[in-house]
């Protein structure tokens, strides 16, 4: 089955603390996997996205992600978090003939103290 | 380059109405996918068009129906409706159908359901 599971629902780091959101993902195919960010209310802003290649990959706003195919997983981080970082961020995986079908995470809620 | 642009951005309607949803897609994007994203969950994929034909479509009933005009705009409609289908609706382009090409989320139409 294809699934996406980011197991941690909310987070809460301190603003120059450095973070790390996990995403484990099960895929048939050659995964394309997505991070994006959502602020309350709004659509989806892609932070990164990988296809092939490098392993490691860099995104918007000092974000970057690594793939490992050996353990399905796809984790964002980020050296040193701003209190604008706070939002909803989602995992995704999609395929190249799955007729544009992302699958999505449920999500997970970051909070960020002063 | 205009990104992707969604109307209305709220709407409230009765159940067993009908509703439509339009997208216009992002400059020289030809796909458009729709999605449902429940309060709390993780966006879940409706279908995709692709110049003009419904190229993929997810776990939604038939009363789940779109179009694509030749200047790659799309409108989702939804009859009958139901208590559950109050979500934020998502249309995302992108250049072609597959997930490699990556995605372009617009804000949303906000849909509840009385």
């Amino acid at each position: 089955a294809q699934s996406v599971t980011q197991p941690d629902i909310h987070i809460t780091v301190s603003e120059g603390a450095s973070l790390e959101l996990r995403c484990n993902y099960s895929y048939g195919a050659t995964p394309y996997l997505f991070w994006y960010v959502q602020s309350p209310g709004q659509g989806l802003q892609l932070l990164l996205k990988y296809f092939s290649g490098d392993t490691l990959v860099q995104g918007i706003k000092g974000f970057e992600a690594e793939f490992k195919r050996s353990q399905s997983s796809f984790n964002l981080r980020k050296p040193s978090v701003h209190w604008s970082d706070a939002a909803e961020y989602f995992c995704a995986v999609g395929g190249n003939n799955q007729g544009g079908k992302l699958i999505f995470g449920q999500g997970t809620e970051l909070s960020v103290k002063p | 380059e205009t990104g992707v642009t969604q109307s209305p951005t709220h709407l409230i309607k009765t159940r067993g109405q009908q509703v439509t949803l339009r997208c216009s897609s992002q400059s020289g994007h030809n796909t458009v996918s729709w999605y449902q994203q429940a309060l709390g969950q993780g966006p879940q994929f409706i279908f995709q068009y692709y110049r003009e034909e419904e190229n993929g479509r997810g776990n939604f009933p038939p009363r789940f129906s779109g179009l694509q005009f030749p200047n790659y705009s799309s409108e989702l409609n939804v009859n009958a409706l139901e208590l559950d289908d109050s979500a934020l609706y998502l249309c995302a382009s992108s250049l072609q159908g597959g997930s490699n090409y990556g995605y372009t989320f617009g804000s949303g139409t906000r849909l509840t359901v009385v």
